[in-house]
């Protein structure tokens, strides 16, 4: 069965602190990896898609690369407004999303 | 250019009632999805629809059912509702079937089964 686990569930970070984002996925036929944020009442916006080992692709401070099994989002020098949930999914037959890493940056 | 919006933003409703949220799609766009998000999970994939005709289904037992409109836009119908089906639900469009194109999300309908 396809599935997606995110680790952790919940990240606190100091302001400029970096950190890593991990994703695990078992998704037959994988056709690409997508990174999504979600802002507390409010549907998840788009990041990343990845589509085969070893890409990687990189917007202001975050980065996100493919392994044949994980992915990782990684954030570099966090700021505040980088607070959110972010949601990895998998799309295979269909797209299925992980519990998501909520993450917390303290100024 | 309009993105997605649903209505109504939220929703109270007893077990037993039936409920019809609403969707309409980002401008141009023609493939919508429907996810049911409980709290503190991610989205989970309830059904797909591509130019009126459904175009998959996840896990999810045959009182949930959608319809997709000429105009692109879409309704989820809940029939026999459970208290089990509070979540946030969310519609999104996109462009093609393909099964890689990035979503485009709408802000959700909140609903409370009591």
């Amino acid at each position: 069965e396809d599935q997606v686990t995110q680790s952790p569930e919940a990240l606190r970070l100091q302001e400029g602190e970096s950190s890593s984002l991990n994703c695990s996925y078992t998704v037959s036929g994988l056709r690409g990896l997508f990174w999504y944020r979600q802002d507390p009442g409010k549907g998840p916006e788009f990041l990343f898609t990845l589509y085969s080992a070893g890409e990687e692709k990189e917007k202001e401070r975050l980065k996100a690369t493919l392994t044949k099994k994980e992915s990782f989002l990684h954030i570099t020098a966090p700021k505040p407004e980088d607070s959110a949930t972010y949601l990895c999914a998998g799309q295979g037959g269909k797209l299925i999303f992980g519990q998501g890493t909520e993450l917390s940056v303290k100024p | 250019e309009t993105g997605v919006t649903q209505s109504p933003t939220h929703l109270i409703k007893t077990r037993g009632q039936q409920v019809t949220l609403r969707c309409s799609s980002q401008s141009g766009h023609n493939t919508v999805s429907w996810y049911q998000q409980a709290l503190g999970q991610g989205p989970q994939f309830i059904f797909q629809y591509y130019r009126e005709e459904e175009n998959g289904r996840g896990n999810f037992p045959p009182r949930f059912s959608g319809l997709q409109f000429p105009n692109y836009s879409s309704e989820l119908n809940v029939n026999a509702l459970e208290l089990d089906d509070s979540a946030l639900y969310l519609c999104a469009s996109s462009l093609g079937q393909g099964g890689n194109e990035k979503l485009f999300f709408g802000s959700g309908t909140q609903l409370s089964v009591l």
